[in-house]
């Protein structure tokens, strides 16, 4: 992905409602996706995967959603709360390696 | 069960110093990814073992960097010597070593290099 330095972009949401954080993905050899949620001064951490022959997986109060052909996956998060803050990330494994290739990230602020 | 454990937790040089990170992954993962981290980016590896052997490490600067994991187990990564463009946050992450299984973060290590 793209680099956008310091000014990541952000998402803003009241409590209470549904976030949708959308990621385009660069390789269509790609067949497996992580949405990693990163909150400051800690590693990112899972939130929930989706295999390619799969459009849409559920997990607690978040959803992902895959578009392959245009290359685009959503994570949708339901009554959003405050802990929700942080910066979300998508990343794609490529088909046959161990490689995993991060998108440049969404701050999501929760506004109370 | 532990997480991946990182130290440094900070650590700040001057810019032609050396500098050097530790990681332990989580037991009985084979897999362990060093990345890179710059401010407001996400995350970039920079090399992959698979128990003590390098599957990667297309992306990582080796006239400066290097990385061991002499018994499959616990790596350290380091700069030698450190530029001012190297401050960052260095990522350990840990997989049980099959094809798509989820990566596990540790805290990371914030470099500033002065």
């Amino acid at each position: 992905g793209e680099s956008v330095g310091l000014h990541l972009p952000t998402l803003s949401v009241q409590e209470g409602d549904n976030s949708i954080i959308n990621c385009a993905y660069s390789n269509s050899a790609s067949d497996y996706f992580i949405w990693y949620k990163q909150e400051s001064g800690k590693g990112p951490q899972f939130i929930i995967d989706i295999r390619s022959n799969m459009d849409k997986r559920q997990g607690q109060r978040v959803t992902v959603l895959l578009n392959k052909t245009v290359k685009h996956l959503s994570l949708q998060i339901a009554a959003t709360q405050p802990g929700d803050s942080a910066v979300y990330f998508c990343a794609e494994n490529i088909k046959g390696t161990y490689k995993y290739i991060f998108g440049t990230g969404t701050r999501l602020k929760v506004l109370a | 069960e532990a997480g991946v454990a990182q130290s440094p937790r900070y650590k700040i040089i001057e810019k032609r110093q050396s500098v050097a990170f530790w990681c332990n992954p989580i037991s009985g993962h084979a897999t362990l990814y060093w990345y890179q981290q710059i401010l407001g980016q996400g995350p970039k590896l920079l090399i992959q073992f698979q128990n003590n052997g390098v599957v990667d490490d297309s992306q990582l600067p080796k006239d400066r960097f290097s990385a061991e994991r002499l018994k499959g187990v616990d790596s350290t990564l380091k700069i030698q010597p450190a530029k001012l463009e190297d401050s960052a946050v260095y990522l350990c992450a840990s997989s049980l070593g099959q094809v798509k299984e989820t990566q596990y973060f540790g805290p990371g290590t914030r470099l500033l290099v002065l």
